[in-house]
Parts: C-alpha cells; sequence; structure tokens
C-alpha cells in the first residue's frame, strides 16, 4: 500500500456521462498531481495542486477539471465523456514537489463505452 | 513541449541476464528519476539523480545521470522474474516545485 488511495479502481460509463475520481494522497503530502495512461501515450501529466491551489496544468483538456479540497483530497471530473478517455487515471502526491518523486496511486481504470 | 525518448521500447530477459535502457531528451533537466509499474498498479520510484554525472544504486539496479543533463540510463544486473515489468524515466520540470515529464516506457518481460 502505497498510502494514496484512488477510488474507484474501475469504472464503466457511457459516452456522453460525467465522472468524479477520486484521490486521497499521503499523509503528510501537500501536493497532489493527475496522470493519464493510455496505451499509446504513456504517462500525461493533467494538473498539479498544492495546498488547494492549482499550481501547473499540463495536457488537460477543457472537459475535464479537478480540484484540492481543505482536507487536501483531489476529485477530477471527466465530462462528455468519450471513447478516447478510456484510460488509467493516476493520482500522485509528494510532500513539497516532484524532485523527491512522487507516491502513486494504483490508478481508476475508466472504460468508456 | 518537451519529450522523453526511452529505449529499447520493450526487451526480452533470461533470468541472469543485466539489462540496460535509456533516456534521452533534447532538454536539460536537473532531476532524473527511474520508475517500475507492475501491472495493475501505479509506478513505484527506484532511483532519483540529482547531480550530473551522478551514479546511483539500489541493489541491483544501477541508474547514472548523464554529464550533459540530457540523458539517463538505468541498469539491472542478474535479472530475476519479478524485473518483469514497465520502467519509466522521468525528468522533473519546473523547478524544485515543478512536476514529471514521463518516459513512454521500457516494457520488460521474460524469454518464452
Amino acid at each position: 500500500d502505497s498510502g494514496v488511495t484512488q477510488t474507484p479502481k474501475h469504472l464503466i460509463t457511457a459516452t456522453g456521462q460525467r465522472v468524479t475520481l477520486r484521490c486521497s494522497p499521503r499523509s503528510g503530502d501537500l501536493s497532489v498531481y493527475w496522470y493519464q495512461q493510455s496505451l499509446d501515450q504513456g504517462l500525461q501529466f493533467l494538473i498539479q495542486y498544492y495546498n488547494g491551489e492549482e499550481r501547473a496544468k499540463g495536457n488537460i483538456l477543457e472537459r475535464f477539471s479537478a480540484q484540492q479540497f481543505p482536507d487536501l483530497h483531489s476529485e477530477l471530473n471527466l465530462s462528455s465523456l468519450e471513447l478516447g478517455d478510456s484510460a488509467l487515471y493516476f493520482c500522485a502526491s509528494s510532500v513539497v514537489a516532484g524532485s523527491y518523486g512522487y507516491t502513486f496511486g494504483s490508478g481508476t481504470r475508466l472504460t468508456v463505452v | 513541449g518537451q519529450q522523453l525518448n526511452q529505449s529499447p521500447q520493450s526487451m526480452f530477459i533470461q533470468e541472469g541476464e543485466d539489462v540496460s535502457m535509456n533516456c534521452t531528451s533534447s532538454s536539460i533537466f536537473n532531476t532524473w528519476l527511474w520508475y517500475k509499474q507492475d501491472p495493475g498498479e501505479g509506478p513505484v520510484l527506484l532511483i532519483a539523480l540529482y547531480k550530473a554525472g551522478e551514479l546511483t544504486s539500489n541493489g541491483r539496479l544501477t541508474a547514472q545521470f548523464g554529464i550533459t543533463r540530457k540523458d539517463s540510463f538505468l541498469n539491472i544486473s542478474a535479472s530475476i522474474p519479478s524485473d518483469v515489468g514497465i520502467y519509466f524515466c522521468a525528468g522533473l520540470v519546473g523547478g524544485s516545485q515543478g512536476n514529471l515529464i514521463f518516459g513512454k516506457g521500457t516494457k520488460l518481460s521474460v524469454k518464452p
């Protein structure tokens, strides 16, 4: 157990729908990162939060949004889902920032049908 | 944008063999990290490198931070079956408060 908790583990939904993925960071970690992993694209950085504030944005679609709450857990919202959004979504956390590496959760596998 | 090119994309290993993989970029990174991902799990940090030229070991794993700061390699000595998985290199962008850019991974499988 890495200490980073992601729920749900699996999600199957239809095109056009909206889902919310949840992440609880490791105790004491202030930074949360979201990554998308698909077969042909590897790990793509989506967005980073630090202590409740958005810190950096990567290749995140406008249909996707995220937030980090006062208790430091984070949610990634995916809307108007398309087949191509099917992927593994990972949350990672770190104490300060990436220079010491992240601790990843086990991911949420999203399947859009 | 910044990209990390990892090679080889995949390789087959026989128990006891040494394995080598590398990561290159056209951009300079100040921190390189190597991760391993097992099926159904998130990546796990293996080794972190912070100085150009640095050579760091973690058991049978050895990684080096290239002197130009544009490349890194990972060696696994005397491979064992549990070494199979996907190995990712990652470079830190945006300074100490930044985020990681990952290579596309090297998939290690056991020779049939």
